[in-house]
């Protein structure tokens, strides 16, 4: 089945870029996902992007995805310290389209 | 247009008890998942369902655990004779016909088990 993995913890300067990085094993996966977690909240979408694109770019957030590779990274540029949370990569896997999820990316934000 | 809601947020039950958990999903969306986040992991697929069917079951654990998506009415994850395992974030989400890839999450259910 699809395993998806991420790093467990990053920690960024206020202004700085955040970059969260992804992999996950499943080539047939066809949509994969960020969401993010703040403390004692449900999970809030961030974006997605479709495995035929390279890269989606909303505001502040730049998707990258290596298809060859199985890599899909979060750049989150002039990182606030409203965005300290959970991130969370997931990607969509077989034809009932559930979401298989990484353990999550602490996002620290330092003034 | 109200997000998915989940109620209760916090529920707490002791050993044995049964935990019901609901789900109303967003206006006009017809498909419901539930996951399950257990301390410090991330989120566990559970169960697909669309109104009156399951499709997928295969993270449901085999025993004590059953789901519904009834015609009228919101979605129920019913867990009997709860077990301390049992604790965790249970997260309900929902996605549009046409649209399953977009799934939009509740504030879930943070179930205790005492």
């Amino acid at each position: 089945g699809e395993d998806v993995e991420q790093s467990l913890f990053l920690s960024v300067r206020e202004g700085d870029s955040s970059v969260i990085n992804c992999t996950y094993t499943d080539s047939s996966s066809t949509y994969l996902y960020w969401y993010k977690q703040e403390p004692g909240a449900g999970l809030q979408l961030l974006t997605y992007i479709f495995s035929n694109m390279d890269m989606k770019q909303d505001q502040r957030l730049t998707v990258l995805l290596n298809k060859k590779d199985k890599h899909l990274s979060l750049r989150i540029a002039d990182t606030q310290t409203g965005d300290s949370a959970i991130y969370f990569c997931a990607a969509e896997t077989g034809t009932a389209s559930k979401l298989t999820f990484g353990t999550g990316t602490r996002l620290q934000v330092t003034l | 247009n109200a997000g998915v809601m989940q109620n209760p947020r916090h529920l707490v039950r002791r050993r044995g008890q049964e935990a019901r958990l609901r789900c109303s999903p967003m206006k006009g969306h017809s498909h419901v998942y539930w996951y399950r986040q257990l301390p410090e992991e991330g989120l566990k697929f559970m169960v697909y369902l669309q109104k009156e069917n399951i499709i997928d079951e295969s993270g449901m654990p085999k025993e004590r655990f059953s789901a519904e998506f009834p015609k009228e009415g919101p979605s129920i994850l019913r867990i009997q004779q709860v077990v301390r395992g049992d604790s965790a974030a249970y997260f309900c989400a929902s996605s549009p016909p046409g649209l399953k890839e977009t799934q939009y999450f509740g504030p879930g259910t943070r179930l205790l088990v005492l």
